[in-house]
């Protein structure tokens, strides 16, 4: 019964770096979500994947951002050309999808911190 | 769209005392709504989550909380504080209507419990 897991625990990067945060969801979670939480704010949405697909990415702060999630399991979130301000705490959650389309309850992995210098 | 209020970004209590974390939302349609706690370095822990049914919910540690639509309030509750109590409290909301399902949060409460 593992939880959700996020890899790496810390990154540091230097400014105009790419950079990949993974995420392995709990197993069978269909739906995996991506949030930024930076430093005495709350986690804020990136983007929502039911499956494969994007469902929402209406978080996406600009197109430097994007992520992916092949195999409906481990979801891998890209930020290309880093700057300074993408400094935060990457949290990734996972959930059932229950009948009619609702959301069951997020389980929220460890974050990976990220460090643009 | 939703947002949610965290009255008082800071709150100090001494231990055995009443914990109160304020949560205020505002939604067009009916809410799931949630307290989450973060220890440092860690994750986000789900407290308890309301749906449907009983407005008044338990969850782990002794919290409890209360939703209150006319006031559109969730505001968190611990009779009596312990040190371990201690940390980070989040309030978040889901529109019950969506697919995505996308929390959005409040900027936080710190919890700090004097001996």
């Amino acid at each position: 019964g593992a939880g959700v897991s996020q890899t790496p625990s810390n990154k540091v990067t230097e400014k105009g770096k790419y950079v990949e945060l993974r995420c392995d969801p709990i197993s069978g979670h269909t739906a995996l979500y991506w949030y930024r939480q930076s430093l005495g704010q709350g986690p804020e949405f990136l983007i929502y994947f039911q499956g494969t697909g994007a469902a929402d990415d209406s978080g996406l702060p600009n197109d430097r951002f994007f992520a992916v999630r092949p195999e409906g399991s481990v979801s891998t979130l890209k930020i290309q050309r880093t700057e300074r301000g993408d400094s935060a705490v990457y949290l990734c959650a996972s959930s059932l999808k229950l009948a009619g389309g609702l959301t069951d309850t997020q389980y929220f992995g460890p974050g990976t911190r990220l460090t643009v210098l | 769209a939703q947002s949610v209020t965290q009255l008082g970004s800071h709150v100090s209590v001494s231990e055995g005392a009443l914990v109160l974390l304020r949560c205020n939302y505002s939604s067009s349609v009916p809410p799931y709504l949630f307290w989450y706690v973060q220890y440092p370095n860690q994750g986000l822990q789900l407290l308890l989550k309301y749906t449907t049914g009983a407005t008044l919910v338990k969850g782990i540690n002794g919290f409890e909380a209360e939703f209150k639509k006319s006031e559109t309030s969730f505001h968190l509750t611990k009779p009596s504080a312990h040190m371990s109590d201690a940390a980070e409290y989040f309030c978040a909301v889901i529109l019950l209507n969506t697919n995505a399902g996308k929390s959005t949060f409040g900027d936080g409460t710190t919890l700090t419990v004097k001996p």
